[in-house]
């Protein structure tokens, strides 16, 4: 199966910076990838899928890029609402996530 | 609007059985395939069945297959996960997630559009 590997796994920011998460595949995905967000206690919400698609609803300030092995996610303004847990996913199947990237209030 | 509400979670003995429902709503049930994902207390994300939209191809992953079964019922825009010989570690929040992609001839591409608020299954003695 293909590992997903995501840093760093906790990120402290302020409101207003501009945050990058990476995604590592343990091979080729293509950009068969997907970011999402999930608050404590909630289901996680789609944000990007095939590596760089804003899902419809989603703010302009999220973004997805990379290709191949190597992908980001960024807030180029982060938003009180933000604060969250960030996965990835691959998804050539079977599906697998990353371990996840907790964005917190600095 | 797309809703989807599972059901059906608990407290289980190891080595017993139980099965989760997810009733659809706000979309054609039978036109998307539908997944099962799970998350144990304070941990990630993990994928754990998938049903193709006529329920006649399915996927699990490693960790549940020969215990789960996943099925639906497109006249009930239900899908169903049927759990048995339950482990301590399938103790987690189950979520359905309806899929979007596709699938060509020998891979399928579905990442996982719109999700439930899940249900808890607690496999302890």
């Amino acid at each position: 199966d293909i590992q997903m590997t995501q840093s760093p796994s906790t990120l402290s920011a302020s409101v207003g910076d501009r945050v990058t998460i990476t995604c590592r595949a343990s091979q080729s995905i293509s950009s068969w990838l997907a970011w999402y967000q999930q608050k404590a206690g909630k289901a996680p919400k789609l944000l990007i899928y095939k590596a760089s698609s804003l899902e419809s609803g989603v703010p302009s300030r999220f973004s997805g890029s990379g290709s191949g092995t190597e992908f980001t996610l960024t807030i180029s303004s982060l938003q009180p609402d933000d604060f969250a847990t960030y996965y990835c996913q691959q998804y050539n199947s079977p599906w697998t996530f990353g371990q996840g990237t907790k964005v917190e209030i600095k | 609007e797309v809703q989807l509400l599972e059901s059906g979670g608990g407290l289980i003995q190891p080595g017993g059985s139980l099965r989760l429902s997810c009733a659809a709503s706000g979309f054609t049930f039978s036109s998307y395939a539908m997944s099962w994902v799970r998350q144990a207390p304070g941990k990630g994300l993990e994928w754990v069945s998938a049903i193709s939209g006529s329920g006649g191809t399915t996927y699990y992953a490693d960790s549940v297959k020969g215990r789960f079964t996943i099925s639906r019922d497109n006249s009930k825009n239900t899908l169903y996960l049927q759990m048995n010989s339950l482990r301590a570690e399938d103790t987690a929040v189950y979520y359905c997630a309806k899929d979007s992609g596709y699938c060509s001839s020998t891979s399928c591409y579905f990442y996982f559009d719109f999700w439930g608020q899940g249900t808890l299954v607690t496999v302890s003695s």
